[in-house]
């Protein structure tokens, strides 16, 4: 079925540096994508958020950036910081009911 | 506000029992959905409630069920246990539509 996945699994970086985690979508359908962070032990949590009608967005040290026409969504994370570290999934949801398809994960490792 | 709260946060039941899991939603949010989360699938959808409705369910068996009460909180239920449903149950909620906010999980282990 269809799903959406992430390019690489392990991510180490040095604190300060920009961090940038990708993420590959195959339902052409979907029309809303959220970032999350899941701390061990934790659940997900919401970081950031973008609508299939925006090609960014920014938060506070994220952005989003999503090219519907490869199907690629990414975040980045400016000066990436120790308590950065954690699990991050991108999900997708086509069905308007807040019925999310999650990628892996990728694990991010920040190294003061 | 409060957010997402589940209970029990762990459980450790025999195979062939069966298990009720519950989830408090952000208030004012209707949406409740739950989802279950292992190492070696990662984050699956179960089911989805809007106002006492199943809207959307994922693909597990029957022997997994769900239901939310007139004040949103939502329950799920497990029976005929067995080994390969030890995992992270999560709820999530949200308001009719947008933005999933989930709670800590509950942490299933079936012996």
């Amino acid at each position: 079925g269809e799903s959406v996945g992430l390019h690489l699994p392990t991510l180490s970086v040095q604190e300060g540096d920009n961090s940038i985690i990708n993420c590959a979508y195959s339902n052409s359908a979907s029309d809303y994508f959220i970032w999350y962070k899941q701390e061990s032990g934790k659940g997900p949590q919401f970081i950031i958020d973008i609508r299939s009608n925006m090609d960014k967005r920014q938060g506070q040290r994220v952005t989003v950036l999503l090219n519907k026409t490869v199907k690629h969504l990414s975040l980045q994370i400016a000066a990436t910081q120790p308590g950065d570290s954690a699990v991050y999934f991108c999900a997708e949801d086509h069905s308007g009911y807040s019925t999310l398809t999650f990628g892996k994960g990728t694990m991010l490792l920040v190294s003061p | 506000k409060a957010g997402v709260t589940q209970t029990p946060r762990y459980l450790i039941k025999t195979r062939g029992q069966q298990v009720t899991l519950s989830c408090s939603p952000i208030s004012g949010h209707r949406s409740v959905s739950w989802y279950q989360q292992t190492p070696g699938q990662g984050l699956q959808f179960l089911f989805e409630y809007f106002s006492e409705t199943q809207r959307n369910k994922g693909n597990f068996p029957g022997r997994f069920s769900g239901r939310q009460f007139s004040n949103s909180r939502s329950e799920m239920n497990v029976s005929t246990l067995e080994l390969g449903d030890s995992a992270l149950y999560l709820c999530a909620s949200s308001p009719e539509t947008g933005t999933a906010f989930f709670g800590q999980g509950t942490r299933l282990t079936v012996v």
